[in-house]
């Protein structure tokens, strides 16, 4: 089936610091993936739509400067959170559509992102 | 737009009896639904879609969900609990061509013996 892969799966970094959270379609291409953050016992908040090629489109209220989003390749795209501070601690899950004829998503496992 | 909303934050069920998650939905377009699956500290994992096509949808796990239209419903059931159905559910909808999903709050599900 389709698996989608996050690296790392944890993470501790210091306010200041940037983080870089990649995210891999293993067995398909992904045009597009997604990019969410999950806030302990919350639903999933969508930050981004990230199209492969072209720039990503930000949610309202999130700061694109901030969370860098790359969609360099069919398989690859990664979120950068740029001087991390202890807010932006959450849990960041990515999700890739399987294909431009199937609105099904699949999950990455998620990156525990803690920021000191 | 499409929004989702699910019924119940919390429930809880003995192991062995039906488990019942509610979702509704509101959109002026064909939906495309969704029920996912968490467990702590993980991804999510797909139980079920509905697309198109025959409104009773089984999914992994024994569990199925019913899309009724008329009721503007997509509820997710499964005649008999087990313990390792404890988890959060989460009821989802396509709002745009691109694809993007909106979760419902999510109903966690609590399994007793």
């Amino acid at each position: 089936g389709a698996v989608v892969s996050q690296h790392p799966s944890w993470v501790i970094c210091k306010s200041g610091t940037s983080v870089k959270i990649e995210c891999r379609s293993l067995d398909f291409q992904a045009t597009t993936m997604f990019w969410y953050r999950q806030f302990p016992k919350q639903s999933l908040m969508l930050m981004a739509t990230s199209n492969e090629g072209s720039k990503a489109t930000y949610e309202q209220g999130v700061e694109k400067d901030k969370f860098l989003i790359n969609h360099a390749s069919l398989t690859l795209s990664t979120l950068t959170v740029t001087s991390a501070h202890p807010e932006d601690s959450s849990f960041y899950i990515c999700s890739a559509r399987l294909g431009t004829n199937s609105y099904e998503q699949y999950f990455g496992p998620g990156t525990r992102l803690t920021v000191t | 737009a499409q929004s989702v909303t699910q019924l119940g934050s919390h429930v809880s069920v003995s192991e062995g009896a039906l488990v019942l998650l509610r979702c509704n939905y509101s959109s002026s377009v064909p939906p495309y639904l969704f029920w996912y699956v968490q467990y702590p500290n993980q991804g999510l994992q797909l139980l079920l879609k509905y697309t198109t096509g025959a409104t009773l949808v089984k999914g992994i796990n024994g569990f199925e969900a019913e899309f009724k239209k008329s009721e503007t419903s997509f509820h997710l059931t499964k005649p008999s609990a087990h313990m390792s159905d404890a988890a959060e559910y989460f009821c989802a909808g396509i709002t745009d061509s691109w694809g993007k999903l909106q979760f419902g709050a999510g109903t966690q599900v609590v399994v007793t013996p």
